[in-house]
């Protein structure tokens, strides 16, 4: 069936440094995929999205290409800052998946001064 | 903005107790969805909804049941809360064809 697999944590990374969190997936057909974020003590929020094959969802410099020839939709920011400190979830939604979406576990990424 | 309320953000509550998490969303969004985040497994899908009195199980629906009577209201249900029932409830909802919206969470202790 559909499903995510991201790379595990936790990330910890000094302020300014380059985050990439991976995200590879497996789909029949052409899904969307998302990045969320968890903030601590909060609910999900969407991040970015990208709908089909080769579109780069943007979002608070967060990056992410949807690459389908290696199934991948890796996550990207140039320079972290301490507020970007949070859990990070990749996701699928498809023609094979109704209504719901499938959840990777989560990264956690702190941020240090 | 779309806004998915969940009554609660903290609740203890004992073993064998009957258990209800509300949550409201208020865009008239035909699909609800209850998950549960627990460290480590990410998000697992408990039930979801598409429509009034609808229902269907995801992942992991043994010990839960839901009720959804009004379009803007999904509840769900721990018939008789067991230890191994606490963690992060999410509730989330969205329209056909668009992504989720989250509500905060509710972290329940079952004692």
């Amino acid at each position: 069936g559909d499903s995510v697999t991201q790379m595990e944590g936790p990330v910890t990374l000094s302020e300014e440094a380059f985050l990439t969190i991976n995200c590879t997936y497996t789909a029949t057909g052409y899904p969307s995929l998302f990045w969320y974020v968890q903030y601590p003590g909060e609910g999900l929020q969407l991040l970015l999205k990208a709908t089909k094959a080769d579109d780069k969802g943007s979002n608070k410099g967060f990056e992410a290409t949807y690459r389908k020839e290696t199934t991948s939709f890796h996550l990207e920011k140039g320079s972290v800052q301490v507020s970007d400190s949070a859990v990070y979830f990749c996701a699928l939604s498809g023609p094979n998946t109704g209504n719901q979406f499938y959840f990777g576990t989560g990264t956690s990424l702190t941020v240090i001064p | 903005d779309v806004k998915v309320t969940q009554s609660s953000r903290y609740l203890v509550k004992r073993t064998g107790e009957k258990v209800f998490l509300e949550c409201v969303q208020d865009m008239d969004h035909e699909n609800m969805f209850w998950y549960r985040q627990d460290p480590g497994l990410g998000l697992r899908l408990i039930y979801f909804s598409y429509d009034v009195k609808m229902k269907e199980k995801g992942d992991i629906p043994e010990g839960y049941s839901v009720s959804r009577e009004k379009k803007e209201r999904f509840s769900l249900i721990l018939e008789s809360a067991s230890t191994n029932q606490t963690s992060m409830y999410l509730c989330a909802s969205r329209p056909v064809a668009r992504g989720y919206t989250f509500g905060s969470g509710t972290r329940l202790t079952v004692v």
